[in-house]
């Protein structure tokens, strides 16, 4: 069966250092894969998907930014954080032909 | 643009009687609602859709409706229990994206006992 894992699952980080949040897919090959972020009582903001390795499509402009170094890998990542960039993160991955996403437990992110 | 609204943020229901969550769009180009539920500090998890060909879907306790002439759906859940006291988004596929959902922005069931 596929399962999702996301690390760390809370991050508290001052403004203006870096960022890097793992997600890893097990159990499936060539997933679609995103990033999404909630902030509080908000809706789920897609900001990254990939449909495979080093193809990033971003859905909106920021300073964060993601990659996909292995095929079962994505990473989202920062070089100066914001106090905006506080909020929910969720990865995600769909099979190619599915249209169901499922997501990883979430890290949770407070910038202070 | 909010192409998949929810408009009730919160939602409040007996135990054992019926919750009725709505999801309005405005894109015809829809084909594919999905329903998922989350609870606090986890991911969503996927719990039912519908495909635009159809009015109806059942599993469980769970259905879904469409309405397609309103870009109208929603979801039923009968009975309610307290488990079931979640954020329930619908989301939306469009017909010519393979990769993207648009999401509405939840409604907050509470289950009262």
């Amino acid at each position: 069966s596929q399962t999702i894992h996301q690390w760390p699952a809370t991050l508290v980080q001052p403004v203006g250092s870096p960022l890097s949040l793992e997600c890893t897919v097990e159990g499936t090959s060539n997933p679609n894969l995103y990033w999404y972020r909630q902030a509080a009582g908000r809706g789920l903001q897609l900001l990254f998907y990939s449909v495979g390795i080093g193809q990033i499509s971003s859905e909106v402009p920021q300073n964060l930014s993601a990659s996909r170094p292995q095929d079962r890998q994505f990473i989202l990542s920062s070089k100066k954080l914001l106090l905006s960039d506080s909020g929910f993160y969720l990865c995600a991955w769909a099979s190619g032909s599915s249209y169901e996403q499922y997501f990883g437990p979430g890290t949770r992110l407070t910038v202070t | 643009d909010q192409q998949v609204k929810q408009n009730s943020p919160s939602l409040s229901v007996q135990e054992g009687r019926i919750s009725i969550l709505n999801c309005d769009y405005t894109n015809s180009m829809f084909d594919y609602f999905l329903w998922y539920k989350k609870y606090p500090a986890e991911g969503p998890t996927f719990l039912i859709s519908i495909s635009s060909i159809k009015d109806k879907n059942e599993d469980g306790r769970f259905t879904v409706f469409l309405n397609k002439s309103a870009k109208h759906l929603s979801l039923h859940i009968v009975p309610s229990q307290p488990g079931d006291s979640a954020v329930y988004f619908c989301a939306a596929r469009r017909g010519d994206s393979n990769y993207q959902l648009i999401w509405g922005a939840g409604t907050k069931l509470i289950i009262k006992p």
